[in-house]
């Protein structure tokens, strides 16, 4: 069945440095993926998507690389600030018909 | 452009009684999902709705239901609560390409 699975469920980085969340995905018809940002006491935040037709997509400070052949997705956040602390989810959607599949999230810790 | 709206923001609840929580889309927006999160369970697919009617469904017991209004609001009813029904229910409105943008939930808890 669909699975959407986190290698690490919280992540320190020093202030400044790039960080690295990983999501593996289990269904090869997966076409659709985001990443999510929620911070305490709000609803999630898109942050950014790719569809699986790309390899590579970059937004600000922000980049998402889709290797399907391995079924994994990666967001890198550069010169991460303490305003990036949050939990990360990446979601999963196949066909287009809105039903997203959400990872178990990683919770990512700036320190100053 | 006004973001998603979803009232109340906070809610509590006796088992057995019921709760009708309410969500108000991204302007142009024709559709609605729902999803509840759990720290148990994470965030999940409760349903989705456009253009009145519900397109998709995940696995939740038919006591959770949903409706969306011609304005494009929806709203979803959680019938005889139980205590694992605790969540943050989350709406999400749906550009035309798929992006899903959150509301800020709703908080339930069922005493």
């Amino acid at each position: 069945g669909e699975s959407v699975g986190l290698h690490l469920p919280t992540l320190s980085v020093q202030e400044g440095d790039n960080s690295i969340i990983n999501c593996a995905y289990s269904n090869s018809a997966s076409d659709y993926f985001i990443w999510y940002k929620q911070e305490s006491g709000k609803g999630p935040q898109f942050i950014i998507d790719i569809r699986s037709n790309m390899d590579k997509r970059q937004g600000q400070r922000v980049t998402v690389l889709l290797n399907k052949t391995v079924k994994h997705l990666s967001l890198q956040i550069a010169a991460t600030q303490p305003g990036d602390s949050a939990v990360y989810f990446c979601a999963e959607n196949i066909g287009g018909n809105e039903k997203l599949t959400f990872g178990t999230g990683t919770r990512l810790t700036i320190i100053p | 452009k006004a973001g998603v709206t979803q009232t109340p923001r906070y809610l509590i609840k006796t088992r057995g009684q019921q709760v009708t929580l309410s969500c108000s889309p991204i302007s142009g927006h024709r559709s609605v999902s729902w999803y509840q999160q759990t720290p148990g369970q994470g965030l999940q697919f409760l349903f989705e709705y456009f253009s009145e009617t519900q397109r998709n469904k995940g696995n939740f017991p038919g006591r959770f239901s949903g409706r969306q209004f011609s304005n494009s609001r929806s709203e979803m009813n959680v019938s005889t609560l139980e205590l694992g029904d605790s969540a943050l229910y989350l709406c999400a409105s749906n550009s035309a390409y798929y992006e899903q943008y959150f509301g800020p939930g709703t908080r339930l808890t069922v005493t």
